[in-house]
């Protein structure tokens, strides 16, 4: 199986508030989770990514934690600004360079 | 440094028309990727080639869709006989060697 599922499908935040938006997958062979921003009419942009050897890995105010038992991995966002208001996807992918997405999640932060 | 390039960023084609899209990869990069992004949707892998190969078309539809990356050029995806479920965002991709990709504009497609 090589889905990555995503979850919420949307998400609204206060302005200054934590957004979390959260994958699993099922292939245990992913070894590489990137975190992709994306604003309307425009490519996606890496934002994140982590292996599985560790468990977070943090830039900034975006931080990724990596829960590779239960196959499990998250996007948190710190002190969200309305900027920050895009769709966001992570993906997985195991050597053979193609990433499989999730759904996507459609954020917005609000004053 | 230029990102990935791709053109048209909007192309319009009637049925039974031809869709070619572009694609410049980054400077110095031999990897090459085709995603398709339906409306509401994620990205779905289509193609990945390097310089005069096709590495992994397993995501591609087996009539009327072809890519190729030349030695010298831009890397193309030509689809033939359009019909309207091929509108969508076409995006490529490209990468050095690890797997880092980074992804161009899109080309969005209608087909009337």
């Amino acid at each position: 199986q090589q889905q990555v599922k995503q979850s919420p499908q949307s998400l609204i935040v206060q302005k200054g508030g934590i957004s979390i938006i959260n994958c699993a997958y099922e292939n245990t062979a992913f070894d590489y989770f990137p975190w992709y921003q994306q604003f309307p009419g425009k490519g996606p942009a890496l934002l994140i990514a982590i292996r599985p050897d560790v468990s977070e890995k943090k830039e900034g105010r975006f931080t990724i934690s990596f829960n590779k038992s239960a196959k499990q991995f998250s996007l948190h966002i710190m002190d969200s600004q309305p900027g920050d208001s895009a769709t966001y996807f992570c993906a997985a992918d195991f050597g053979n360079e193609k990433l499989t997405f999730g759904t996507g999640t459609r954020l917005t932060i609000i004053p | 440094n230029a990102g990935v390039m791709q053109n048209p960023r909007h192309l319009v084609r009637r049925r039974g028309q031809e869709a070619r899209l572009r694609c410049s990869p980054m400077k110095g990069h031999s990897h090459v990727y085709w995603y398709r992004q339906l409306p509401e949707e994620g990205l779905k892998f289509m193609v990945y080639l390097q310089k005069e190969n096709i590495i992994d078309e397993s995501g591609m539809p087996k009539e009327r869709f072809s890519a190729e990356f030349p030695k010298e050029g831009p890397s193309i995806l030509r689809i033939q006989q359009v019909v309207r479920g091929d509108s969508a965002a076409y995006f490529c991709a490209s990468s050095l060697q690890s797997n880092t990709q980074y992804f161009g504009p899109g080309t969005r497609l209608t087909v009337l």
